[in-house]
């Protein structure tokens, strides 16, 4: 089946301005999940939602960064008055709820590159 | 807190060799899964093995082995018979909690570049 898919794969913006970043799970993933990768700071977790429960948001780094998922499904990561160090890879992944012995593993994105000047 | 430590920057080896990934880990949950990730160069980051803190017997897929040292909080990724297109980079990851509600964040270490040389 499809994967999860992620748009842009590109952004390049100037500074201050606001980016969205979209993620498309795969399908019946109840899990998703926000990280980003940079050079400095490795892969860091965002934000995680999980089914209709509130979203863990202890990952955001500044009141900048929101996100939400409409109808379970598709999620928007929204960066507000973009700086020059928000400059990295965001990453998204999905998981599915189950029983069985890989519960929980999640699946990667292609990313989007995001460039601020 | 949880901790990956992923200790080699970068490793070689040779075609058709076996490498061994070190990966160390520190929590205080009894419960938790650890995850290993490959990322080529196009930067997609492909799950790989998972190993489950209560497994009896350490994982393996295919090329991909696990080596659980449950004492030592290790849990090292061993590649047999190497292939050109296993050059990428490697994250070992952990997320604590194991119930199938639990969903949660994974702490990725900081990765080790694998070249695989003909």
């Amino acid at each position: 089946g499809a994967g999860v898919s992620q748009s842009p794969s590109n952004k390049v913006t100037e500074k201050g301005k606001d980016v969205e970043l979209r993620c498309d799970p795969i399908s019946g993933h109840t899990a998703l999940y926000w990280y980003r990768q940079s050079l400095g700071q490795g892969l860091e977790f965002l934000i995680y939602f999980q089914g209709n429960s509130a979203p863990d948001k202890s990952g955001l780094p500044s009141d900048r960064f929101s996100a939400e998922r409409t109808g379970g499904s598709v999620s928007t990561l929204t960066i507000q008055r973009t700086q020059q160090e928000d400059s990295a890879v965001y990453l998204c992944a999905s998981s599915r709820r189950t029983s069985g012995r890989l519960t929980g593993t999640q699946y990667f994105g292609p990313g989007t590159r995001l460039l601020v000047l | 807190a949880q901790k990956i430590t992923q200790t080699q920057p970068g490793m070689f080896v040779q075609e058709k060799e076996a490498v061994t990934l070190d990966c160390t880990y520190d929590t205080s949950d009894p419960s938790y899964g650890l995850f290993w990730y490959k990322q080529p160069s196009s930067g997609e980051m492909i799950f790989l093995i998972y190993q489950g803190s209560y497994d009896q017997q350490n994982a393996t897929e295919g090329r991909y082995s696990l080596n659980f040292q449950k004492a030592r909080k290790s849990a090292n990724l061993v590649i047999s018979a190497s292939q050109l297109g296993d050059s990428a980079m490697y994250f070992c990851a952990m997320r604590e909690g194991l119930s199938y509600n639990q969903g949660g964040k994974l702490i990725f270490g900081q990765g080790t570049e694998l070249s695989v040389k003909p």
